[in-house]
């Protein structure tokens, strides 16, 4: 049972460049999180995505969208990047039915602006 | 959501057991505790989670006092593997979606 993947691994952009990252949720999980966690910091709350809608936001621009497809998996986008969204991005999934809110996180895509 | 305080560091050595205490004096009546344990360039990995009393799994036990205003992780005999960040969150439903707050986090070393 693959657990939630993410790609690309790593990925070095420029400032104001646009970028794509791709997370493909937990076995039998729908509902798909993103978080963005700089340096030495807590994960930050971007996005919540269930049922191909975005259900929650955090207190991110709307540089940062992103998609949810019928095969549950999804992807974040960030136009215009800034020196400052440098940092590892994390997907988390979870089902949303059921008693508890345990996510489950992916390795992260480390984005670096330059 | 509640907010959390926990210890920003704790040191500890090979084959001790290390209790990490989380406050969450405003805890709602629908909130879970979760713990997550991160490792540097890793995603956040879940550990264990309670609502009441004592939980236990194969890696760590979670106490929940009556009032649950606190909680404490609990890793019994720790290994060097064990160092990492501990996160403690609070959080249940809302309408059926949810977001997890992170803290700093308990950065935990093990010595040798």
């Amino acid at each position: 049972d693959a657990g939630v993947t993410q790609s690309p691994t790593h990925l070095i952009k420029t400032r104001g460049q646009q970028v794509t990252l791709r997370c493909s949720p937990k076995s039998g999980h729908d509902t798909v999180s993103w978080y963005q966690q700089a340096l030495g910091q807590g994960p930050q709350f971007i996005f919540q995505y269930y049922e191909e809608e975005e259900r929650q936001r955090g207190n991110f621009p709307d540089r940062f969208s992103g998609h949810q497809f019928p095969n549950y998996s999804s992807e974040l986008n960030v136009n215009a990047l800034l020196l400052g969204d440098s940092a590892l991005y994390l997907c988390a999934s979870r089902i949303t039915s059921g008693g508890t809110d345990t996510q489950y996180f992916g390795p992260g895509t480390r984005l670096t602006v330059l | 959501l509640a907010k959390t305080t926990q210890p920003i560091s704790m040191d500890s050595y090979e084959g001790q057991e290390v209790n990490i205490t989380c406050s969450h004096n405003n805890i709602a009546t629908n909130d879970y505790i979760t713990w997550y344990q991160q490792f540097p360039s890793q995603g956040p990995r879940f550990i264990i989670q309670g609502y009441k009393t004592k939980v236990t799994n194969e890696v760590a036990s979670l106490f929940i006092p009556a009032d649950r205003k606190s909680s404490t992780l609990s890793l019994p005999r720790v290994s060097l593997s064990d160092t990492a960040v501990y996160y403690c969150l609070v959080g249940g439903f809302s309408g059926g979606y949810n977001k997890l707050i992170f803290g700093a986090g308990t950065r935990l070393a093990v010595h040798p």
